[in-house]
């Protein structure tokens, strides 16, 4: 009940494309749903992130899309870019767990020019 | 903001040999602390975190240990280093203690010989 499980594991787009990328969660506790991007040989940096109470949360050319009954949610990046090409992790925390955060296993995208 | 430090950034030890990774935090006062490891550039798994000066709690049985002597330092150690011990290790900070998000550090990356 703690998984979270993220697809694809990997991504190829064109520059200019659509990057989608999805996580289902079993825990109905949930309640908290970052989403991070990381470089490689560095740490994880928070790129945005939702709470249950609403359906969509747009910032710059990402935005997080929220299913409740479906236990969904997804990251999408419009207008892909080629330095947009990185590891990106969807995560889920319950309030009551001090932050803990459970991550997905990652999708790698690579963004050709 | 704040800003976590970690050293060192890299480290090569043989097997059985003790480790001691640390991580400081500027800019912020009684943040929640965590220890991650990623393996393979994937999955980051929750290893310890702590809510205040010497209170830690362990996620998962190991061969390591976290401590946390001040408001804003973060101890990783271990006795005797196995194999398996290698990894990327990245301390994490949250604000508050409410649901607030959940930033990074630079990360180590420990190679067991």
């Amino acid at each position: 009940q703690q998984q979270v499980k993220q697809s694809p594991q990997s991504l190829i787009v064109q520059k200019g494309g659509i990057s989608i990328i999805n996580c289902a969660y079993e825990n109905t506790a949930f309640d908290y749903f970052p989403w991070y991007q990381q470089f490689p040989g560095k740490g994880p940096a928070l790129l945005i992130a939702i709470r249950p109470d609403v359906s969509e949360k747009k910032e710059g050319r990402f935005t997080i899309s929220f299913n409740k009954s479906a236990k969904q949610f997804s990251l999408h990046i419009m207008d892909s870019q080629p330095g947009d090409s990185a590891t990106y992790f969807c995560a889920a925390s319950k309030g009551t767990s001090y932050g803990k955060l459970t991550f997905g296993q990652g999708t790698i995208l690579t963004v050709h020019p | 903001s704040q800003t976590i430090h970690q050293w060192p950034a890299t480290l090569v030890q043989p097997v059985g040999s003790p480790l001691s990774l640390e991580c400081t935090v500027e800019g912020t006062s009684n943040p929640n602390l965590y220890w991650y490891r990623q393996a393979a550039g994937r999955g980051l798994q929750l290893l310890f975190y702590s809510v205040g000066i010497g209170q830690i709690s362990s996620e998962v049985p190991q061969n390591l240990s976290a401590s946390r002597p001040q408001d804003r330092q973060f101890i990783l150690s271990s006795k005797k280093l196995l194999l398996s011990d290698s990894g990327f290790y990245l301390c994490a900070c949250r604000l508050g203690q409410g649901l607030g998000e959940q930033y990074f550090g630079p990360g180590t990356r420990l190679t067991v010989t």
